[in-house]
């Protein structure tokens, strides 16, 4: 099994619908996070969890919701979907500490229509 | 607040030449500088990590990169491309304020490996 698994791998929903992409990891990592990337804009974070009550915002936040429901599950909703959301989005964990380095999830390709 | 500059979106080389690949960092901290890597339909993998012990890092895949405090920069190279080396490269800078453990990254760079 991975060691950070996000589910689904692709999304397709309309405009308005709510949607949950979910993670959950295994290296018993306290930080997580949740980035989405574009092309030509790299990787940009959207939310942040250090532990089940620390959560936290990113650049990019407007429009999504989080919830750390354990130490190893942390969601990203979109509250109502539209087609700027359209994206890849990626989960990742870490260690403490700014030498870690991310583990990441294989990525959740979401598009609106 | 740190950022990352990747010159180029994309690059392109023939097998068995060298890569080069370009990253500019702005940090008010002394930095961490990291390189990922991404295949196709894969989430990114960490190629190496600069983390202020050598400045020449070695990483998987025969690929390294130096640190430059004086040009601020973190370029990654490898000195004979292969073709399953054509992937997407992400350059990315710990987030120093606050041990946040945050990695800002940059726009990155695609690497075409022509036969």
């Amino acid at each position: 099994d991975a060691d950070v698994t996000q589910t689904p791998r692709n999304r397709i929903t309309k405009t308005g619908k709510r949607i949950m992409l979910e993670c959950s990891q295994t290296k018993g990592h306290d930080r997580m996070y949740w980035y989405r990337q574009d092309p030509g804009l790299g990787l940009r974070l959207i939310y942040y969890s250090f532990d089940v009550k620390d959560i936290n915002k990113g650049e990019i936040s407007d429009g999504y919701s989080v919830s750390r429901q354990a130490q190893a599950k942390f969601s990203l909703s979109l509250e109502s979907a539209i087609p700027n959301q359209t994206a890849l989005y990626f989960c990742a964990t870490s260690d403490p500490g700014q030498a870690r380095g991310y583990t990441f999830g294989s990525g959740t390709r979401l598009t609106v229509v | 607040a740190q950022s990352v500059t990747q010159l180029g979106s994309h690059v392109s080389v023939s097998e068995g030449a060298l890569v080069l690949l370009r990253c500019n960092y702005s940090s008010s901290v002394p930095p961490y500088l990291f390189w990922y890597v991404q295949y196709p339909n894969q989430g990114l993998q960490l190629l190496l990590k600069y983390t202020s012990a050598a400045t020449l890092v070695k990483g998987i895949n025969g690929f390294e990169a130096e640190f430059k405090k004086s040009e601020t920069s973190f370029h990654l190279t490898k000195p004979s491309a292969h073709m399953r080396d054509a992937a997407e490269y992400f350059c990315a800078v710990s987030d120093g304020a606050g041990n946040t453990g945050k990695l800002i990254f940059g726009q990155g760079t695609t690497l075409q490996v022509k036969p």
